[in-house]
């Protein structure tokens, strides 16, 4: 498709466990940026990477969580040692470089049990 | 640091009539960008408006306009003529310009926002 693609849309893992979530942003666009969505709350900035660097990785919680974009444009999301608090829609959205909007997917909604 | 604010938790609005979605902002940048998102029960983060801050003229896109009056601080969203599926909530969000290719957002909580036929 078009669009940014998530995998999983959904995930459920024991406290403890390791998970990937996989973003693939729309083909060309050099901006990937990973939030995070509780309940009720908005989005928070987790990552941003330019190209296949993370450029801004000022909103990462603590060193369990972890991201990747080896090639430029897929991107991995990592977080070890699961725990229930990291239970969230996980957001991608990618864009042009330089240019304002940035295009979301439909998010993976990660819960540790 | 940069803060947005959305006052509303929910909001109700009859069928084809306007409505207005507060939000207001904090910023010591001077050059800041302002945007609006949709996200329905889907879950899919949906652009609506941008606004610059140095933009004379209030954004409109369709349907949606942007009620920008700075020295309030205020980027309120006007959307005309609601249609059932507007039902959603909205989000009001910041990104600092000056941050090179950098447009990391900072959000408000969020409007909930119901049509009524």
């Amino acid at each position: 498709g078009a669009g940014v693609s998530q995998t999983p849309s959904n995930k459920v893992t024991e406290k403890g466990k390791y998970v990937e979530l996989r973003c693939d942003p729309i083909s060309g666009h050099t901006a990937l940026y990973w939030y995070r969505q509780s309940l009720g709350q908005g989005p928070e900035f987790l990552i941003y990477f330019q190209g296949t660097g993370a450029a801004d990785d000022s909103g990462l919680p603590n060193d369990r969580f972890f991201a990747v974009r080896p090639e430029g444009s897929v991107s991995t999301l990592k977080i070890q040692r699961t725990e229930r608090g990291d239970s969230a829609v996980y957001l991608c959205a990618s864009s042009l470089t330089g240019r304002t909007e940035a295009f979301f997917g439909q998010g993976t909604r990660l819960t540790v049990v | 640091a940069q803060k947005i604010t959305q006052t509303q938790p929910g909001m109700f609005v009859q069928e084809k009539e306007a409505v207005t979605l507060d939000c207001t902002y904090d910023t010591s940048d001077q050059s800041y960008g302002l945007f609006w998102y949709k996200q329905p029960s889907s879950g899919e983060m949906i652009f609506l408006i941008y606004q610059g801050s140095y933009d004379e003229q209030n954004a409109t896109e369709g349907r949606y306009s942007l009620n920008f009056q700075k020295a309030r601080k205020s980027a309120n969203l006007v959307i005309s003529a609601s249609q059932l599926g507007d039902s959603a909530m909205y989000f009001c969000a910041m990104s600092r310009v000056n941050a090179g290719n950098n447009r990391k957002l900072i959000w408000g909580l969020g409007t909930s926002l119901a049509v009524n036929p």
